[in-house]
């Protein structure tokens, strides 16, 4: 069965450093998006991404973060200068649509910021 | 305010009882939804969604319940197994592309 996969599995950063977190979404997939889940939380919508560009960010998704599909395949998180609050877990999804359709998860990166 | 970390409720079943999840959601305007299992160290995996044209589909041994009049989702697991253990999420789609995910809920199986 396709699945969503991410690396790296585990990412350890100083404080300010910028950080790459890559996804390879399922290959017939058009929709893509990122989530976090700070330890002990709830998982939390950070963007949606669709046709190359944003189609839907919440208010977490603040100037230090950016996303990007370079290729064909993959589909990134930068997140320019890291704060130690940024510390969490990081989910990649997508879906074949956009609304009323199951999101497809990665078992997501672990960022550490020291 | 921030929660520090959120005390997640637990239900504990014995092997081979059903398991009855239950969640509570906050926009009328959602008209989906679905339920993940999240196993330790890993992502939200997809076990079962529904409509808000529906109020009740099965799965696999699995079966969602919608309740719109009072915004309350359940999931119902048929025998439940040791391999079910995990916390489980309900999330609803506002009619926009995000997810909106609950606090969840901890299922542990005992033999």
């Amino acid at each position: 069965e396709p699945e969503v996969t991410q690396t790296p599995s585990h990412q350890v950063t100083q404080m300010g450093q910028e950080v790459i977190l890559r996804c390879v979404p399922i290959s017939n997939h058009l929709y893509f998006y990122w989530y976090r889940q700070i330890l002990g939380q709830k998982v939390e919508f950070l963007v949606s991404f669709y046709n190359n560009e944003i189609s839907e960010k919440s208010e977490i998704f603040d100037d230090q973060f950016s996303v990007e599909r370079p290729d064909g395949s993959n589909f990134t998180l930068k997140i320019r200068s890291t704060k130690l609050e940024d510390s969490a877990m990081y989910f990649c999804a997508s879906t074949r649509d956009s609304q009323n359709q199951p999101q497809h998860f990665g078992d997501g990166t672990r960022l550490s910021i020291l | 305010g921030e929660s520090v970390g959120l005390h997640l409720p637990t239900l504990s079943v014995q092997e081979g009882d059903n398991s009855i999840i239950n969640c509570a959601y906050s926009n009328s305007a959602s008209d989906y939804f679905i339920w993940y299992k999240q196993e330790s160290g890993k992502g939200p995996q997809f076990i079962i969604d529904i409509r808000s044209n529906m109020d009740k589909r099965q799965g696999q041994r699995v079966t969602v319940l919608l309740n719109k009049t009072v915004k309350h989702l359940s999931l119902q697991i048929a025998a439940t197994q040791p391999g079910d253990s995990a916390v489980y999420f309900c999330a609803e789609n506002p009619n926009t592309d995000k997810l909106i995910f609950g606090t969840g809920t901890r299922l542990q199986v005992f033999p």
